[in-house]
């Protein structure tokens, strides 16, 4: 079975510094690599998707991510960081013998500083 | 177009009680899912319902059910109600090809509060 790991629970950058949050994922081929935001009070908006081809992949809001095979890992990203974006991201795979379950990591939530 | 929405955004019961949710997808999407956030279990998948059929079920107790009606719309139940299962229940509705490589859009929730 797939299994997602977020090992980050609690990150807080200042406005306007870079941001990675990690993500490692565990199957046996490569699975279908999502990324959604949760605003609190909120349902899930995604931010990015990972299927095949090129290996970093832009999202909405100034986001990117890269999937490295090698690591097991689809790692987000943003240059530069708005209080905006101060929420809860989480990390999910989905597999092909599975319909359109998700298995999600157990989320990082992002504080901001001004 | 509109988004997923989900009936009643917040809804209290008691144990022991049942409790019926209910999910409209996105006009065209076929496949809703359904998922419960906890802060100790986070995000677990429950069921997913395509064309009326559960396709995939997670690992949850029978009292836990779902169903789909004919326009897409999905209906989700517990029975006896437990403290535990005090959660915000989420719907998700996705279009029906690619299965696994899907979007899938995401309603409010429902918060239930289990007293």
């Amino acid at each position: 079975a797939q299994s997602v790991t977020q090992p980050d629970i609690h990150i807080t950058v200042s406005e306007g510094a870079s941001l990675e949050l990690r993500c490692n994922y565990s199957y046996g081929a490569t699975p279908y690599l999502f990324w959604y935001v949760q605003s609190p009070g909120q349902g899930l908006q995604l931010l990015l998707k990972y299927f095949s081809g090129d290996t970093l992949v832009q999202g909405i809001k100034g986001f990117e991510a890269e999937f490295k095979r090698s690591q097991s890992s689809f790692n987000l990203r943003k240059p530069s960081v708005h209080w905006s974006d101060a929420a809860e991201y989480f990390c999910a795979v989905g597999v092909d013998n599975a319909g359109n379950m998700l298995t999600f990591g157990g989320g990082t939530r992002l504080m901001v500083k001004p | 177009k509109a988004g997923v929405t989900q009936t009643p955004r917040y809804l209290i019961k008691t144990r022991g009680q049942q409790v019926t949710l209910s999910c409209s997808p996105i006009s065209g999407h076929r496949s809703v899912s359904w998922y419960q956030q906890t802060p100790g279990q986070g995000l677990q998948f429950l069921f997913e319902y395509f064309s009326e059929t559960q396709r995939n079920k997670g690992n949850f107790p029978g009292r836990f059910s779902g169903r789909q009606f004919s326009n897409s719309r999905s209906e989700m139940n517990v029975s006896t109600l437990e403290l535990g299962d005090s959660a915000l229940y989420l719907c998700a509705s996705s279009r029906p090809d690619r299965v696994g490589r899907n979007e899938q859009f995401f309603g409010p929730g429902t918060r239930l509060t289990v007293l």
